[in-house]
């Protein structure tokens, strides 16, 4: 069974442009999270999204979007990008609400790196 | 405000011997713990979890103890081989407060085995 992927794995942006990071879910999965990894912090909670709609949301700038499609994969946009966005970004699926423990599968990453 | 705390940023030891990596929490609402493992530049593995009404759970050379009164989470891998020399991520989440199925990490603890 295919895990959680992850596109693209390396993205490389300028300052002020525009990110799109894709994932794909474990089939079969419907909740969709995304965290950040910046260098030196922790995994850090963004966003959360199940059956398509948006569940809860980090602390973070509203320059961090996304949504989830009918299939269930996702989509991370970040707008405005700044230098202190360059970070490794995961995301992880679960069975969803429905599941009695919940336990998140993460993908591979996409290393953004803002210039 | 460190809700999950993993107070050993590193631990070395002998293949063959047992490795024990420990975890603290503040948040009472906590109900749902896991451990990942985590290698550079790539997504954390899950490895093994434990819910709260559990005090023990393992698989394998994996087991994970939990002590509520205490806040208190250990996961002991026994024995420890070269291949389990990665980064220790913690992570908990308050899976029955519907919104907060997010997972909040600790900072990991650097494993090394010594072979």
């Amino acid at each position: 069974e295919a895990g959680v992927t992850q596109s693209p794995t390396h993205l490389i942006k300028t300052r002020g442009q525009q990110a799109t990071l894709r994932c794909s879910p474990i089939s079969g999965h419907t909740s969709v999270y995304w965290y950040q990894q910046a260098l030196g912090l922790g995994l850090q909670f963004l966003l959360w999204y199940d059956e398509g709609e948006e569940r809860n949301r980090g602390n973070f700038p509203p320059r961090f979007s996304g949504r989830q499609f009918p299939n269930y994969s996702s989509e991370l946009n970040v707008n405005a990008l700044e230098l202190e966005d360059s970070a490794l970004y995961l995301c992880a699926s679960s069975l969803g609400t429905g599941d009695l423990e919940g336990t998140q599968y993460f993908g591979p990453g996409t290393r953004l790196t803002v210039l | 405000d460190q809700q999950v705390k993993q107070n050993s940023p590193s631990l070395s030891v002998q293949e063959g011997r047992i490795s024990i990596l420990n975890c603290d929490y503040t948040n009472s609402m906590f109900d749902y713990f896991l451990w990942y493992k985590k290698y550079p530049a790539e997504g954390p593995t899950f490895l093994i979890s434990i819910s709260s009404i559990k005090d023990k759970n393992e698989d394998g050379r994996f087991t994970v103890f939990l002590n509520k009164s205490a806040k208190h989470l250990s996961l002991h891998i026994v024995p420890s081989q070269p291949g389990d020399s990665a980064v220790y991520f913690c992570a908990a989440s308050a899976h029955w407060d519907f919104g907060n199925e997010k997972l909040t990490f600790g900072t990991g603890t650097r494993l090394t085995i010594i072979p």
